[in-house]
């Protein structure tokens, strides 16, 4: 079985801060991770992925996020928050070892609000 | 980059209408594509995976009569949400992989809000 936990449903953080939004995942082979933002009523937009190589993943609008095998996590960060960061970020995972494996498991979102 | 195009991005309309929603990858080929609904504060709910030329495979739950899939071509998808009620209404979202290749994000559509009257 595979699975995501974003644990925190609402971020936030000062405009100029650093931010991170909190992301574990389960699976029982190897995970391909992905990081999305969703802004109001429109679909998501991919930020990263990480599929192998460096734990560091660096992505689209200066964000980043590390992948850490020993805590199953993949935690997504930016050094410096933007107003226009605002928004839903979702997690999600790929289990390239089951069948489907093309499927998306999604965690339940981070609402992230930067405040000038 | 890849792009995805879905329309209607909203439908209004009255109980037991058939609504058909259409999901386009504009500059890449997609043999697999998928369908979600997500409901308002919620995360994304896989409903579907349309495969290009062959039947989609439902998710446990889901209706395959009410919500009928067709994936005729190798750029176009559809969702129809047929005899539709007050309770189908939600944000519905396609999305595409280019290529076979699970390393390869999923590109989605704008999504299409129902609203059933």
């Amino acid at each position: 079985a595979q699975s995501v936990a974003q644990p925190e449903d609402q971020v936030n953080v000062a405009e100029g801060n650093p931010l991170t939004v909190k992301c574990t995942y389960s699976v029982s082979g190897n995970p391909y991770l992905f990081w999305y933002v969703q802004y109001p009523n429109r679909g998501l937009q991919f930020l990263l992925k990480y599929i192998t190589g460096d734990n560091l993943v660096k992505g689209s609008y200066g964000f980043e996020a590390e992948f850490n095998k020993s805590q199953t996590s993949f935690h997504l960060k930016k050094p410096s928050a933007l107003v226009s960061d605002s928004a839903l970020y979702f997690c999600a995972v790929r289990d390239i070892s089951g069948t489907g494996a093309n499927n998306l498991f999604f965690g339940t979102g981070t609402r992230l609000t930067v405040i000038p | 980059g890849a792009v995805v195009s879905q329309h209607p991005s909203r439908v209004i309309c009255k109980s037991g209408t058939s609504v058909k929603i259409e999901c386009r990858s504009l500059d890449f080929q997609a043999t697999t594509m998928f369908w979600y609904r997500q409901f308002p504060k919620q995360s994304l709910m896989l409903m579907a995976t349309s495969n290009e030329g062959s039947k989609a495979t439902y998710e446990q739950g889901v209706e395959k009569d009410k919500f009928l899939i067709n994936h005729a071509s190798l750029t176009l998808s559809t969702l129809t949400v047929t005899s539709a009620h007050p309770e189908d209404s939600s944000f519905y979202i396609c999305s595409a992989t280019p290529g076979r290749y699970s390393n390869q994000p999923q590109h989605f559509g704008d999504g299409t809000r129902l609203s059933i009257l």
